[in-house]
């Protein structure tokens, strides 16, 4: 199975950064997914690391070290529309794919 | 135009039904996902399909059944098994590099 953890909240300010982090245990990686989630909304695409290192993608980066079961999201220049939550998610060798609890991160002004 | 159509967007059901919500792709992908979320919690898997005929339970498979007879589509049954149907169900489809969701159904079983 998968045990998939990432904080339940943060807070920042707009214009600054936020890491959000995310641990996982799995049989068989076979990559990691984040996904932005407005409230009640359906999930969108963010990122997808299955090597170790960074992948940049404008203010969103994502980095992934497979040795220690470990991610985080990175945003950048944070604005108003990036309150969200924020959604990990790690596939199996089976291509099971299962998700974290989620993040809610609050930009305020 | 082209992706993951899901319909109806709002369902309301009387206990007791069966209940079929649709999934349909366009993206020629060959991977697709059911899952269930609850108000302020995450998604929990209830059954993928990586090829037509095919398909495995997830973690919360009971009470729903599903079927794959075409690439395109992936339907899913809430049964009257299923004990605490009301939730926010979403389908993704996706290929080895990316994965889609699809717009979800809102299902009130009263």
């Amino acid at each position: 199975g998968q045990n998939i953890d990432q904080p339940t909240e943060m807070t920042a300010t707009e214009g600054a950064i936020v890491q959000i982090n995310c641990t996982y245990q799995t049989s068989g990686f076979n990559g990691l997914f984040w996904y932005q989630q407005h409230a009640g909304e359906a999930p969108t695409f963010l990122s997808y690391n299955v090597l170790d290192g960074l992948e940049e993608k404008g203010r969103f980066s994502s980095f992934l070290s497979r040795s220690k079961g470990y991610s985080y999201l990175l945003l950048k220049e944070l604005q108003m529309k990036d309150s969200a939550s924020y959604l990990c998610a790690v596939r199996d060798q089976d291509y099971k794919l299962s998700f974290g609890a989620g993040t809610t991160v609050t930009v305020r002004a | 135009d082209g992706g993951i159509t899901q319909s109806p967007k709002y369902l309301f059901r009387k206990e007791g039904q069966n209940v079929t919500l649709s999934c349909e792709q366009n993206l020629n992908h060959d991977a697709m996902y059911w899952y269930r979320q609850d108000p302020g919690q995450g998604l929990r898997l209830i059954y993928y399909s990586q090829i037509v005929n095919d398909f495995q339970k997830g973690d919360i498979a009971e009470g729903y059944s599903v079927s794959r007879e075409k690439k395109e589509s992936f339907p899913l049954t809430v049964t009257s098994a299923q004990k605490n149907p009301t939730a926010f169900y979403l389908c993704a489809t996706g290929t080895a590099y990316e994965q889609y969701f699809g717009p979800g159904t809102r299902l009130t079983v009263t």
